[in-house]
């Protein structure tokens, strides 16, 4: 069974740009959660999607956004890019809302660097 | 808000030594992960934790969950090179609040 995967791996932009990061996830895993990572705050949960709806959200600002689409792929977007948003974010599936199991398969992540 | 905090941040030490790394919170969690992450990759489960007390043992890893199930240890006998790496855990909300809080981190070194 494929893992989960991100696209790109790595993304440098600029101050006051947008990027949309992409996740496949595991076949069959209809929920996907996206974190970031940083080495001051650690991983922080951003959000989570199931059957194509925000199930849950973290504490970030508006400016981070995502959807997901009807096979379950998602996708992350951050408008008006700050320095601060420099970080590894990781996108994760799950069979939580059909298996119960809250087991987090990661992919590997996409390294934005915000300059 | 819901924090873990971990203990220690940093670990050195050397190939064959005993180590315990804490994962403690005011906050009850209806289970409790413990995730290892390597350089380039995301973190992979190794454990997950549901019943306060609960013992579970991986090979040389042994998990502990908390009787209040506040908080949970790692401990890792005879250490190995190939157990370097970051541990993460990460506790478990519950129903109405199924997000997957993260610990702080322990970034471990198992030095040769």
């Amino acid at each position: 069974k494929a893992g989960v995967t991100q696209t790109p791996r790595y993304l440098i932009k600029t101050r006051g740009q947008q990027v949309t990061l992409s996740c496949s996830p595991i076949s069959g895993h209809r929920s996907v959660s996206w974190y970031q990572q940083t080495p001051g705050q650690g991983l922080q949960f951003l959000f989570e999607y199931f059957s194509e709806t925000q199930r849950n959200k973290g504490n970030f600002p508006g400016r981070f956004s995502g959807r997901q689409f009807s096979n379950s792929r998602s996708e992350m977007n951050v408008s008006t890019l700050e320095l601060g948003d420099s970080a590894l974010y990781l996108c994760a599936s799950s069979s939580y809302w059909t298996s119960g199991s809250n087991e987090q398969f990661f992919g590997p992540g996409t390294r934005l660097t915000v300059l | 808000t819901q924090l873990l905090e971990q203990s220690p941040q940093f670990l050195s030490i050397q190939e064959g030594e005993n180590l315990t790394v804490y994962c403690n919170s005011s906050s009850v969690f209806s289970s409790l992960q413990w995730y290892r992450q390597e350089p380039g990759e995301g973190p992979v489960l190794l454990v997950t934790v549901v019943t306060g007390g609960e013992v579970k043992k991986l090979k040389r890893l042994t998990f502990q969950f908390g009787d209040a199930r506040k908080d949970s240890s790692l401990h890792i006998t005879a250490a190995q090179p190939g157990d370097t790496g970051l541990y993460l855990c990460a506790g478990d909300g519950g129903f109405g609040n199924e997000k997957l809080t993260f610990g702080t981190g322990t970034r471990l070194t198992i030095i040769p």
